[in-house]
């Protein structure tokens, strides 16, 4: 376990609203991501951060932005959303002592449905 | 680009073995690795591969082979509670995030 929490663990919204999911960890790690899960597409980037207030995107990127404003704290944000977001959304952590940053932690994940 | 294949699909009885394989295509590599998820859960870090060879952990072995871009896992001695879904990943030409395979379902019957 280390220390990743997500919120809101599920969560039910209409196509246009904005949506924000947070992932909080507690171990000051600098490498955060965050990553969509759809049946037949496996875990998916959509964007990581590499330090406070430094974000890139991934391959999945359009419609979601993030921030990072403090270490611990990880947003991602839909700013206006669409069906096709509808997900599992899980949020993860590397340490650079672990496999070269390949051993990642995982968060619960949150359950997104846009109707 | 970087992308992955590894079969969608794989059953067997307890107490078999059972082997996934992975094939990957990436500009830069840094190590492949596997990560098992049960329904439901997220996904848990098994092995991970930098060097040609056999890693073993108990019950599971990684092996890869750098010259094929090629990649397995072995799962040993099945009990019913390695029924999950098995991924296959490279770190990203990118940075340290991970570029993911599709997925592997085990099933474990008795």
């Amino acid at each position: 376990d280390a220390g990743i929490t997500q919120s809101p663990r599920h969560k039910v919204t209409e196509t246009g609203t904005p949506v924000t999911l947070r992932c909080h960890q507690t171990e000051n790690h600098r490498y955060m991501y965050w990553y969509r899960q759809d049946p037949g597409h496996g875990l998916r980037l959509i964007h990581y951060s590499y330090g406070v207030k430094d974000t890139d995107k991934g391959e999945v990127s359009d419609g979601y932005s993030v921030s990072r404003s403090k270490t611990e704290d990880f947003l991602l944000t839909l700013e206006s959303a669409t069906s096709s977001q509808t997900s599992v959304y899980f949020c993860a952590i590397s340490v650079s002592e672990l496999a070269e940053y390949n051993e990642q932690f995982f968060g619960p994940g949150t359950r997104l449905t846009v109707l | 680009g970087q992308s992955l294949e590894q079969p969608s699909e794989v059953t067997a009885v307890e107490g078999a073995i059972v082997q996934i394989n992975c094939t990957y295509q990436t500009s830069g590599f840094y190590g492949l690795s596997w990560y098992q998820q049960h329904d439901g859960g997220a996904p848990t870090f098994l092995s991970y591969n930098a060097l040609d060879g056999l890693e073993e952990t108990g019950r599971f072995s990684s092996f890869l082979s750098r010259s094929d871009s090629y990649g397995y896992l072995l799962l040993q001695e099945l009990q019913m509670k390695d029924s999950a879904s098995y991924f296959c990943a490279v770190r990203s030409q990118a940075g340290t995030a991970l570029i993911f395979g599709k997925g592997t379902t085990l099933s474990v019957s008795s």
